[in-house]
């Protein structure tokens, strides 16, 4: 079975700062996709951003980057000049693409505080 | 309304209750997905149903009996919870990636925040 694991329970940056999330999953696929999700206090899960495990080029939306390593199973955020509105929990999730619906698996979760 | 909506935001319930959590998604998607988020762990998957129809069922305890009328609609009903079943529970949607037009994103509600005593 598919595990997700994100390390650090806690990190915090400084505003306008550089700030670089881990997670680490387990699977014997080769086909998958991978998600980091947003979840501010008390408002909705939202998708941050989005990789596809045969696309060799790192996924990038605005101030998010990812850090896809398939080899090593990595695939940590990095989240540029850093935004009070960015603290928030993060998950790293897991899809196979091989499974005929939407199973996503989440990490533990990295909540994230943003230092004024 | 936009999006996913759940309701109640907030439930306390008795041991022995019955009661219902709603969601309702206005994106025309046809999955909907019931979690389970504790503190400290991972979001559990519950229930999954795609086109109406349960896929999915990862060997929750019969107090949790989901329907899903229909693809905008899905309710958790719950009865005889015990106090380890208090926590965040969400819902989501999301298009059949099966189907044309289909992504796997997920759309989650605000949740609904059940306390158990």
């Amino acid at each position: 079975a598919q595990t997700v694991t994100q390390s650090q329970p806690e990190m915090s940056v400084q505003e306008a700062e550089t700030v670089t999330l881990s997670c680490t999953y387990d699977t014997s696929e080769s086909d998958y996709y991978l998600f980091w999700y947003k979840q501010p206090p008390s408002r909705q899960m939202i998708l941050v951003i989005r990789q596809e495990a045969y696309k060799q080029q790192n996924a990038t939306e605005n101030r998010f980057s990812v850090n896809f390593q398939k080899a090593a199973k990595s695939f940590s955020l990095k989240i540029s000049d850093s935004q009070l509105g960015d603290a928030a929990m993060y998950f790293c999730a897991y899809r196979s693409a091989e499974t005929s619906y939407d199973k996503v698996i989440f990490g533990p979760g990295t909540s994230l505080s943003v230092i004024p | 309304e936009t999006g996913v909506t759940q309701t109640p935001r907030h439930l306390v319930m008795g041991m022995t209750n019955k009661k219902s959590l709603k969601c309702e998604q206005h994106l025309g998607h046809n999955a909907m997905y019931w979690y389970k988020q504790s503190a400290k762990k991972p979001l559990e998957l519950m229930f999954v149903y795609s086109l109406e129809e349960r896929v999915e069922n990862n060997s929750v305890p019969s107090r949790f009996s989901p329907e899903c009328p229909n693809s905008s609609h899905l309710f958790l009903h719950l009865h005889t919870l015990q106090p380890e079943d208090s926590a965040l529970y969400l819902c989501a949607s999301s298009q059949d990636p099966r189907l044309a037009g289909g992504t796997d994103t997920q759309y989650f509600g605000p949740g609904t925040r059940l306390t158990v005593l």
